[in-house]
């Protein structure tokens, strides 16, 4: 069975700060993994997939599939960074099927 | 661009109504839909995925007849409560999806209250 931990539900940092949000996950086949961002009174919106290599905001995941984890992280943290983070798993080029974590609420603190 | 609308944002029903909710894609054409509940505090939970033109897959412990989804167009899916109780309270959110491989979009979500 698919499925995503996300071990913090809250987690709180200074400005200027590196945070790393953590994931882990659970799947038998080959994973496509994503973080999804969700700013106060927003809607849920794509941050990053792992398949895009990219930087969005100053956030990085790497998918590591030894310790099946795709933790987010970013050197130094802005206030404009404060949200809810969730992490979420498909299968890759199957249904895309999103199974999201429980998420993580970041906040930065000036 | 890709932007999706969900409308109402909040309905407040008696307990035993049925009540639609509507999901738009405004600037695109969805060939897949999804519905997600979520609870307070807790993730979001796949309940079903509907293409267009065809029945709704739902997960499995959701109740097909209890929440009917309609995908009739490439723009248009709604999801309707019948005979909602208390416990149907929660938020529903859609999301849509140009194509496969591609990312889904996420709609503001539905706040619904049964009394």
């Amino acid at each position: 069975a698919q499925r995503v931990t996300q071990p913090e539900k809250l987690l709180s940092v200074f400005k200027g700060a590196p945070v790393e949000l953590k994931c882990n996950y659970s799947y038998s086949g080959s994973p496509e993994l994503f973080w999804y961002v969700q700013y106060s009174r927003q809607r849920l919106q794509l941050l990053l997939r792992h398949i895009s290599r990219e930087s969005i905001k100053g956030f990085t995941a790497d998918l590591n599939k030894g310790e099946t984890s795709f933790h987010l992280k970013k050197p130094f943290a802005q206030e404009e960074d404060s949200a809810m983070y969730y992490c979420a798993l498909s299968s890759q080029g199957g249904s895309e099927k999103l199974v999201f974590g429980k998420g993580t609420k970041l906040t930065v603190n000036p | 661009g890709a932007v999706v609308s969900q409308h109402p944002s909040w309905v407040i029903c008696k307990s035993g109504t049925s009540v639609k909710i509507e999901c738009r894609s405004l600037d695109f054409q969805a060939t897949t839909m999804f519905w997600y509940r979520q609870f307070p505090k807790q993730s979001l939970m796949l309940m079903a995925t509907s293409n267009e033109g065809s029945k709704a897959t739902y997960e499995q412990g959701v109740e097909k007849d209890k929440f009917l989804i309609n995908h009739a167009s490439l723009t248009l899916s709604t999801l309707t409560v019948t005979s909602a109780h208390p416990e149907d309270s929660s938020f529903y959110i859609c999301s849509a999806r140009i194509v496969t491989n591609q990312p889904q979009h996420f709609g503001d979500g539905t706040r619904l209250s049964i009394l």
